[in-house]
């Protein structure tokens, strides 16, 4: 069974500039869940989607969005870049909501120069 | 918003010794999750702990979920160098507007 996939591994955007990180769960998961993790400040709540609809949503400016589509596969934006945006940005597949083992891919690590 | 706190940040061991980790939320849980991460990889499940006052070993590790669940510990009895990484404990709450808050983690390091 594949794990939790995502692409791409590694970028290197300049500020201002905006991208797109892509997740694909594990096959059945409808449970996506999206991190930002920095070494000062852990793992911190980006947003979670289920059945293509964002269920939560952490404290991040608007700049951070998402999306999920009909095979579960999530995308998440990133506009106008900051240098502060610089972190490794986590997916989190689960089999559903509420309370359920959460499967981590690799991660995108996100340069801002 | 919610809060989970966890404490040590950071604890380095020699092997043999045992280690412990406590998270504390700023309110009730419904569950805990531990996770952990090796460097330069990403989270891996451990556990989840439901119930009031629950207990649950993995070979040298224990779990427990405090009474009034809004705290947690976990500990390892007579470390590894296997064992090092970071353990993040994660504070569920909610129904149907169910959110998992992560702890800031503790770094073990041990030295053989």
């Amino acid at each position: 069974k594949a794990g939790v996939t995502q692409t791409p591994r590694y970028l290197i955007k300049t500020r201002g500039q905006q991208v797109t990180l892509s997740c694909s769960p594990i096959s059945g998961h409808r449970s996506v869940s999206w991190y930002q993790q920095t070494p000062g400040q852990g793992l911190q709540f980006l947003f979670e989607y289920f059945s293509e609809t964002q269920r939560n949503k952490g404290n991040f400016p608007g700049r951070f969005s998402g999306r999920q589509f009909s095979n579960s596969r999530s995308e998440m934006n990133v506009s106008t870049l900051e240098l502060g945006d610089s972190a490794l940005y986590l997916c989190a597949s689960a089999l559903s909501r509420g309370g359920t083992e959460a499967f981590f891919g690799q991660g995108t690590r996100l340069t801002v120069v | 918003g919610q809060q989970v706190m966890q404490i040590p940040q950071y604890q380095h061991v020699q092997e043999g010794e045992d280690f412990t980790t406590y998270c504390n939320s700023s309110t009730t849980l419904s569950n805990i999750q531990w996770y952990k991460q090796r460097p330069g990889g990403h989270p891996v499940f451990l556990i989840q702990l439901v119930k009031s006052g629950e207990v649950k070993k993995q070979k040298r590790l224990t779990f427990q979920f405090g009474e009034a669940k809004k705290n947690s510990s976990l500990h390892i009895t007579a470390t590894q160098t296997t064992d090092v990484g970071t353990y993040f404990c994660a504070g569920g709450v909610g129904g149907s507007n169910y959110k998992l808050t992560f702890g800031k983690g503790t770094l073990l390091t041990v030295n053989p």
